[in-house]
């Protein structure tokens, strides 16, 4: 199993542009998380999808983040213009189909580090 | 609403017992534990069902208290490798929520 993948691992970029996060979930599962994490609001969750379809996005600062799941293995976080306050890791997360019953672990990708200048 | 842990911090000596406590405003339907190396993603440790269903990890074991909205991990006869930063993610008792809420996490530091 190859785990949950991202990419760029690293992404530096100035004030204004755009950044897009890339994420390809384990195969098989059906929920896509993207979360946030900084040193001071800690691990914050933006969006889930559920079978491809946003579920609850909530958690997303503002209209300059959007995220976008064609299909079952591909999904985008988008930030547009990106802003020095948007520097963070940003981890996609992905777990299995969940039943009614139980909820099921959550495997984090290895994160992309996002710093705007 | 974020869950509450607690101590922030704990530094212990291998071989030693540590506790870490999450507490929180709502009624839950389950607690998750992950811990997180740093410069590495989180990884899941337990699940806690409401009813007392328990996944997770061999050496770690954990408690969920239903009426106090509490959960308590213990760690025992610590190891190097259980350093890191542990977190706990509420669910709440909800059939259509799916998404964790983490606390702000207890930084465990094991020396030799």
């Amino acid at each position: 199993d190859a785990g949950v993948i991202q990419s760029p691992r690293h992404e530096v970029t100035e004030m204004g542009q755009e950044v897009t996060l890339r994420c390809k979930p384990i195969s098989g599962h059906n929920s896509l998380f993207w979360y946030r994490q900084t040193m001071m609001r800690g691990l914050e969750l933006l969006i889930y999808f559920n079978n491809n379809v946003p579920i609850d996005d909530s958690g997303m600062p503002e209209d300059r983040f959007s995220a976008k799941m064609p299909n079952a293995s591909f999904s985008t976080l988008k930030i547009q213009p990106s802003e020095p306050r948007d520097s963070a890791v940003y981890f996609c997360a992905s777990s299995r189909p969940i039943d009614s019953a139980t909820y099921n672990e959550q495997f984090f990708g290895p994160g992309t580090r996002l710093t705007v200048l | 609403q974020q869950p509450v842990q607690s101590p922030q911090a704990v530094i212990l000596r291998e071989g030693e017992d540590a506790v870490i406590n999450c507490s929180s405003s709502k009624a839950l339907y389950s607690v998750h534990w992950y811990r997180q190396k740093h410069g590495e993603a989180p990884v899941f440790l337990m699940i806690l069902l409401k009813g007392g269903e328990q996944k997770g990890h061999e050496k770690i074991s954990a408690s969920f208290n239903e009426k106090k909205q509490q959960s308590s991990l213990y760690l025992t006869a610590s190891q190097l490798s259980y350093s890191g930063t542990y977190f706990c993610g509420t669910v709440v008792s909800s059939g259509s929520a799916r998404q964790l809420t983490f606390g702000s996490g207890t930084q465990l530091t094991v020396l030799p």
